[in-house]
């Protein structure tokens, strides 16, 4: 048990529809972090929220979109869904990711587009 | 639920050997390394992590050792039981990125 929770569970939306995926990050932590994992890969870096700012991206486009609230938890949004958006979803969270303390991750959202 | 690492290298071990699982990395200015488990369905575990000022490190029945000068860090699993069969990440961050990096994965089968 890492302290993330992740909702939906799992989830199937229609190309071009948009998603809002949620993560509770594990008390006490200020980072939260969001990857995509396809199927048979690791995961691969999103963005990062610090303190409710973006504090890095990775290389994916502008229609994945995130926030990180007063109480750290975050959302992960993504616009005009593509088929191969199709994914697990990790959230990710730690305390100060500047220092390198530990990252846990969630149990994930599982995104089917079709 | 859906199961990842479908064409990964694996890795088959007799219930009670030891297993070791390898990873290179290629960033010379990571500085930070973990080791995940992910079974099937699930998101990644957290196993041990290694700083980049230390050569090895020792947890409940794991041990990790990183060699700087190759770039390599390996995964030692003690008395491997069927409960460690999953798939098995290394992950690596660098000073200047708030990103992790995460190799292909292992699978590891343990064989009763």
């Amino acid at each position: 048990e890492t302290g993330v929770t992740q909702s939906p569970t799992h989830l199937i939306k229609t190309r071009g529809q948009q998603v809002t995926l949620r993560c509770s990050s594990q008390s006490g932590h200020n980072t939260v972090s969001w990857y995509q994992q396809a199927l048979g890969q690791g995961p691969q870096f999103i963005f990062q929220y610090y303190r409710e700012e973006e504090n890095g991206r990775g290389n994916f486009p502008p229609r994945f979109s995130g926030l990180q609230f007063p109480n750290y938890s975050s959302e992960l949004n993504v616009n005009a869904l593509e088929l191969d958006d199709s994914a697990l979803y990790l959230c990710a969270s730690s305390y100060d990711d500047l220092s390198g303390n530990t990252i846990y991750f969630g149990e994930g959202s599982w995104l089917t587009v079709v | 639920g859906e199961s990842v690492g479908l064409h990964l290298p694996t890795l088959s071990v007799q219930e009670g050997d030891n297993s070791i699982i390898n990873c290179a990395y290629s960033n010379s200015a990571s500085d930070y390394f973990i080791w995940y488990k992910q079974e099937s369905g699930k998101g990644p575990q957290f196993i041990i992590d290694i700083r980049s000022n230390m050569d090895k490190r020792q947890g409940q029945r794991v041990t990790v050792l990183l060699n700087k000068t190759v770039k390599h860090l390996s995964l030692q699993i003690a008395a491997t039981q069927p409960g460690d069969s999953a798939v098995y990440f290394c992950a690596d961050r660098n000073p200047g990125r708030r990103a992790l990096t995460f190799g292909s994965g292992t699978r590891l089968q343990v064989q009763p």
